[in-house]
C-alpha cells in the first residue's frame, strides 16, 4: 500500500513568489494535516482538512492556505514568500479527523526561499 | 508559546545502554501523547503512544512513562542500538479529534 506522497521533494523560490505543495494521502485516508518543521521550532501545525473542509488551523499568517479535493488529495499554498518560510513542510494523513487513528507522515517538501 | 518542550536538543549513548528522552508539557488538558522517530530525508514515523489513564506503556525495547502531576513524559530505549540514531519528537493533544502539538525534537546518537 502506497504511503503518503508529497511533491515536489525540493523547491527553491525567491522572496515574493508563491508556491503550491501537494500531498496525496494513503488510499482510504480522508484526513490530511500539514506541519512546518524548522530547526529549533519542531513541528508547527498549519492546518487539517477532512472531507474537503478545514477542521483546524494553526497560528500562521493568512499567506498560508490550503485545500482538499474530493479524492482527499491536498494542496497548501504560500503566497508572498519570505526568507523565514524556508522549512520542511510535512503532510500527514489519517483515516478520520483528529488523532484517534494516528498519523502517517510523508517525507516532506524542502522549501528554500532565497 | 511552545506547549510541548524537549529541552535536550541532542543525546549520545553507547550501544547496549539505556537512552532516556524527556518531554515536558504545559497544558494540563493534554491527555494523549505520542513519540515519533525521524530519520533524515524521511517523514516522522509513529513509535509509541500513551493516554493519560496510564502511566506506562511498553512496546519491545521502547517504554513511555507519563507523570501527569509533573506534566512530564519520557521515552526509554533499552538496549539502545545504532539504528535508533534519529530525531525523536514527542507530541500531545487534548481530547480526541484535536491537533497534535509537537516538541522541538531530540537528536539521539547511539555510538557502536
Amino acid at each position: 500500500k502506497a504511503g503518503v506522497t508529497q511533491t515536489p521533494r525540493y523547491l527553491i523560490k525567491t522572496r515574493g513568489q508563491q508556491v503550491t505543495l501537494s500531498c496525496s494521502p494513503i488510499s482510504g485516508h480522508r484526513s490530511v494535516s500539514w506541519y512546518q518543521q524548522t530547526p529549533g521550532q519542531g513541528l508547527q501545525f498549519l492546518f487539517e482538512y477532512f472531507s474537503e473542509t478545514q477542521r483546524n488551523k494553526g497560528n500562521f499568517p493568512g499567506r498560508f492556505s490550503g485545500r482538499q479535493f474530493s479524492n482527499s488529495r491536498s494542496e497548501m499554498n504560500v503566497s508572498t514568500l519570505e526568507l523565514g518560510d524556508s522549512a520542511l513542510y510535512l503532510c500527514a494523513s489519517s483515516l478520520a479527523a483528529g488523532n484517534n487513528y494516528g498519523y502517517t507522515f510523508g517525507s516532506g517538501t524542502r522549501l528554500t526561499v532565497v | 508559546d511552545q506547549q510541548v518542550k524537549q529541552n535536550s536538543p541532542s543525546l549520545s549513548v553507547q550501544e547496549g545502554r539505556i537512552s532516556i528522552l524527556n518531554c515536558d508539557y504545559t497544558n494540563s488538558m493534554f491527555d494523549y501523547f505520542l513519540w515519533y522517530k525521524k530519520y533524515p530525508a524521511e517523514g516522522p514515523t509513529f513509535l509509541i503512544s500513551i493516554s493519560s489513564i496510564k502511566d506506562k506503556n511498553e512496546d519491545g525495547r521502547f517504554t513511555v512513562f507519563l507523570n501527569k502531576s509533573a506534566k512530564h513524559l519520557s521515552l526509554h530505549i533499552v538496549p539502545s542500538q545504532p539504528g535508533d540514531s534519529a530525531v525523536y519528537f514527542c507530541a500531545a493533544s487534548e481530547g480526541t479529534g484535536n491537533q497534535f502539538y509537537f516538541g522541538t525534537g531530540t537528536s539521539l546518537t547511539v555510538i557502536p
